[in-house]
């Protein structure tokens, strides 16, 4: 079975701080990709950052980076230097083939 | 260009009826993919579809139906409505359905049912 696994229902940070979401997968399948997902209250989901299982390098986009450990089957997020836009939630997500598997989110708020 | 466009953004419906919602996909992507969002939870594939043919189902009971029509649209429907069917639907698109097709969401349409 494909799971996705986000321990942290809820985080803050204070504006200008790093911030590090967790997410946890359990698949058998060796080609896959990963995403992280943003939910503002305007409900419209964005993607934030991909990364593809083959890839050994971190996928980078701005302020927003990944580490991901395959064989841990982990896949963070970190925020860095966090803005007010920043608040949401934030969904971990998993594509082994064409159907995404989500997880339950990460409210972030960033506290001014 | 416009984005992935869902209709209604709202309905309210009553325990037994029948609801259709409608997607719009980005001009150009053949693809479309339907989601549940239950609130405070993660949304929970239900339909793919490319080229008119269904290339994927979730684990959805036979009262959730979907077709996509020539132009690339369209439309989930949902029949003898539960409670728990109340939830935000979300239709996402991309190009192809391959996983490294990246998939664009609507805003959702909100049903609660009464």
């Amino acid at each position: 079975a494909q799971t996705v696994t986000q321990s942290q229902p809820e985080m803050s940070v204070q504006e200008a701080e790093t911030v590090t979401l967790s997410c946890t997968y359990d698949t058998s399948e060796n080609n896959y990709y990963l995403f992280w997902y943003k939910q503002p209250p305007s409900r419209q989901m964005i993607l934030v950052i991909r990364q593809e299982a083959y890839k050994q390098q971190n996928a980078t986009e701005n302020r927003f980076s990944v580490n991901f450990q395959k064989a841990a089957k982990s896949f963070s997020l970190k925020i860095s230097d966090s803005q007010l836009g920043d608040t949401a939630m934030y969904f971990c997500a998993f594509l082994p083939r064409n159907q995404f598997y989500f997880g339950t989110g990460t409210s972030l708020t960033v506290i001014p | 260009d416009a984005g992935v466009t869902q209709s209604p953004t709202h309905l309210i419906k009553t325990r037994g009826q029948q609801v259709t919602l409608r997607c719009s996909p980005i001009s150009g992507h053949k693809s479309v993919s339907w989601y549940q969002q239950v609130l405070g939870q993660g949304p929970q594939f239900i339909f793919q579809y490319y080229e008119k043919e269904e290339r994927g189902r979730g684990n959805f009971p036979d009262r959730f139906s979907a077709r996509q029509f020539p132009n690339y649209s369209s439309e989930l429907n949902v029949n003898a409505l539960l409670l728990g069917d109340s939830a935000l639907y979300l239709c996402a698109s991309s190009r192809a359905p391959d996983s490294n097709q990246p998939q664009h969401f609507g805003d959702g349409t909100r049903l609660s049912i009464l």
